[in-house]
């Protein structure tokens, strides 16, 4: 199975600031790459596609890249909404999906 | 409204069944290939089965191999999950959700538990 590495596992950041989280594939998985938002009790939500594609209706402030074995998940301005644990997941070996551990954000 | 409603979790002891729903709408859902995914308490996401639109081809994470089988009823706009010698280690919320590669339609959830 391919594992997905996040870091950091949790981050506390102020309003405004420049958030940037990271996702290592254990081998080169191209761009097969989403990012998901999870708000507690609620159901994941898909924000990156393809690894850098912006779902429909998801903010300007969310943007995503890389390729290979290492992407990068960034929120430019973060607001208080945007608190939520992330998660990237793979879908080179689909159907076999695998999700990243997660990333908790909080707002310091 | 395109929406995905689960169905059919509970509380059953170890050794039990459960069958798991997933009622689709505002969507052609025969057209969609389907997964259910999982989250432990406290933990992050767990991919647990696939099925192609037509039902014909169908995919399990190895943890649940042999005990779990997913289902469709296009006619019905349905998914299912009959789950059956159920572990502790299966407690989680299940989420069906629609695509292979990119999920970008998901239900609320339906909550498992199991313990004696």
């Amino acid at each position: 199975d391919i594992q997905m590495t996040q870091s950091p596992s949790s981050l506390s950041a102020s309003v405004g600031d420049r958030v940037t989280i990271t996702c290592q594939a254990s081998q080169d998985i191209s761009n097969y790459l989403n990012w998901y938002q999870q708000k507690p009790g609620k159901a994941p939500k898909l924000l990156i596609y393809d690894a850098s594609n912006l779902e429909t209706g998801v903010p300007s402030r969310f943007s995503g890249s890389g390729s290979g074995t290492d992407f990068t998940f960034t929120i430019s301005s973060l607001q208080p909404e945007d608190i939520a644990t992330y998660y990237c997941q793979q879908y080179d070996n689909l159907p076999r999906i695998t999700f990243g551990q997660g990333t908790r954000l909080e707002i310091k | 409204e395109v929406q995905l409603v689960e169905s059919g979790g509970g509380l059953v002891q170890p050794g039990g069944s459960l069958r798991l729903s997933c009622a689709a709408s505002g969507f052609t859902f025969s057209s969609y290939e389907m997964n259910w995914v999982r989250q432990a308490p406290g933990k992050g996401l767990e991919w647990v089965s696939y099925i192609s639109s037509s039902g014909s081809t169908i995919y399990y994470a190895d943890s649940v191999k042999g005990r779990f089988t997913i289902s469709r009823d296009n006619a019905k706009n349905s998914l299912y999950l009959q789950m059956n010698s159920l572990r502790a280690e299966d407690t989680a919320v299940y989420y069906c959700a629609r695509g292979a590669a990119s999920m970008d339609v998901w239900g609320q959830g339906t909550t498992v538990t199991v313990s004696s």
